[in-house]
């Protein structure tokens, strides 16, 4: 039952444009959303999250949205650069649960 | 280094043998989690701990498969009988006290296991 997912496997983007990551959810009951970044044979790197009462989260390049009611959550990456090249992964939590579930990621590739 | 550390990061082991997985969380952070990466795959939980206590197993597989997270050391990930299957990345993950608001979890680097 994957109540996360990431539809897009892979995304190419050129240096300097913006790269935009969508996740969509299934459970209401998910109050609490986060991004990873993660670069091959290392463990997930913390991005940025968000509450669900808010519907924007902003930390220098990156940016989270977060529409409710469609169950969707998105991040902005801008300007993408080559060291943005990595797995992204949508994670979502019930504050009270502790776990996360996480989507099957997506690959992001900044090419020059 | 005060970040999340597991040990080893990689280990190799055979058909039936067990296999240890080593986390050391954050300084203070009391909430431990462990994940599991399959290839080509997402993580996937499968124990959440404080100390002393196992707080959801749920993703924990009903046989062979436990977690335990000491009042000192470390937690340890226990494998038993190891199968091919088991072949994956297993991530550990810490987090601060719930009343602290945090609900960020902080990824340690990862033991890849392999089963010949």
């Amino acid at each position: 039952d994957q109540q996360v997912k990431q539809n897009s496997p892979s995304l190419s983007v050129q240096e300097g444009r913006i790269s935009i990551l969508n996740c969509d959810y299934t459970n209401s009951m998910f109050d609490y959303f986060l991004w990873y970044k993660k670069y091959p044979a290392e463990g997930p790197t913390f991005l940025i999250s968000i509450s669900s009462i808010k519907d924007k989260n902003e930390d220098g390049r990156f940016t989270v949205f977060l529409n409710k009611s469609a169950k969707h959550l998105s991040l902005h990456i801008v300007p993408s650069q080559p060291g943005d090249s990595a797995v992204y992964f949508c994670a979502a939590s019930g504050a009270s649960w502790g776990k996360l579930q996480f989507g099957a990621g997506t690959q992001v590739v900044v090419t020059p | 280094n005060a970040g999340v550390m597991q040990n080893p990061r990689h280990l190799v082991r055979r058909r039936g043998q067990e296999a240890r997985l080593r986390c050391s969380p954050m300084k203070g952070h009391s909430h431990v989690y462990w994940y599991r990466q399959l290839p080509e795959e997402g993580l996937k939980f499968m124990v959440y701990l404080q100390k002393e206590n196992i707080i959801d197993e749920s993703g924990m597989p009903k046989e062979r498969f436990s977690a335990e997270f000491p009042k000192e050391g470390p937690s340890i990930l226990r494998i038993q009988q190891v199968v091919r299957g088991d072949s994956a990345a297993y991530f550990c993950a810490s987090s601060a006290p719930s009343g602290l608001q945090s609900y960020e979890q902080y990824f340690g680097p990862g033991t890849r296991l392999t089963v010949t």
